[in-house]
């Protein structure tokens, strides 16, 4: 069975600062990961995907994120945030069955 | 650019009453989803198909079912709304095979009084 774990359930930060946005699953077989955005009163966005290849994939806003095998994670990351991304943030992993979410986490800009 | 859409936004409806939150997509995808997503933001797989008079049950239990007559619609029904239901549901879709990116409706909120 998959599972995903996201450790922090609210991330505060200042406008400008960096961000990381933990993950971590658990899979008997390979998978592809997934980080999805969902703003307010919205269904969810695809932010950025892992499905093989370089381990460093990126987003067109900024954001980019690591698949890490050893240590079973895929964390986000964004050098510099803006009060645009503010947002719900779900890491998602999948192996072409289901596709299952982990808790989300809210991340809060401040200016 | 996805099209996958949700109907209603927004529904309040009395206890006991039938109910069916629709969810259509035009991109050809096989694969459908419904998730429903708690208060607080989980996100739970509740039924999910593998295309047409294909349906499963997803992880957490629903007394809601789904039905899947076309490959474009996927409705999911509850035949007696209850204010446990009080959640917002949101529908998925994606095609088959590996690696599969799943496009979002915009959800809808149900609140059962």
């Amino acid at each position: 069975a998959q599972s995903v774990t996201q450790l922090d359930s609210q991330v505060p930060v200042f406008e400008e600062a960096p961000v990381e946005l933990r993950c971590n699953y658990s899979s008997s077989v390979s998978v592809y990961l997934f980080w999805y955005v969902q703003y307010p009163n919205q269904g969810l966005q695809l932010l950025l995907k892992y499905l093989s290849g370089s381990t460093l994939v990126k987003s067109i806003n900024g954001f980019e994120a690591e698949f890490n095998k050893s240590q079973t994670s895929f964390h986000l990351r964004k050098p510099s945030v803006h009060i645009s991304d503010t947002a719900e943030y779900f890491c998602a992993v999948s192996n072409t069955d289901k596709l299952i979410f982990g808790t989300g986490t809210r991340l809060q800009v401040f200016p | 650019e996805a099209d996958i859409y949700q109907t209603p936004r927004y529904l309040v409806i009395g206890t006991g009453k039938k109910i069916t939150l629709e969810c259509s997509q035009t991109m050809g995808h096989d694969k459908m989803y419904w998730y429903q997503q708690d208060p607080g933001m989980e996100l739970h797989l509740i039924h999910y198909s593998y295309g047409v008079n294909s349906t499963e049950k997803g992880d957490l239990s629903s007394e809601s079912t789904v039905s899947r007559i076309r490959t474009e619609h996927f409705p999911l029904t509850l035949e007696s709304a209850r204010p446990s239901h009080t959640s917002q549901y949101l529908c998925a879709s994606s095609e088959l095979g590996t690696g599969p990116e799943a496009f979002f409706g915009q959800g809808t909120r149900l609140t059962v009084v």
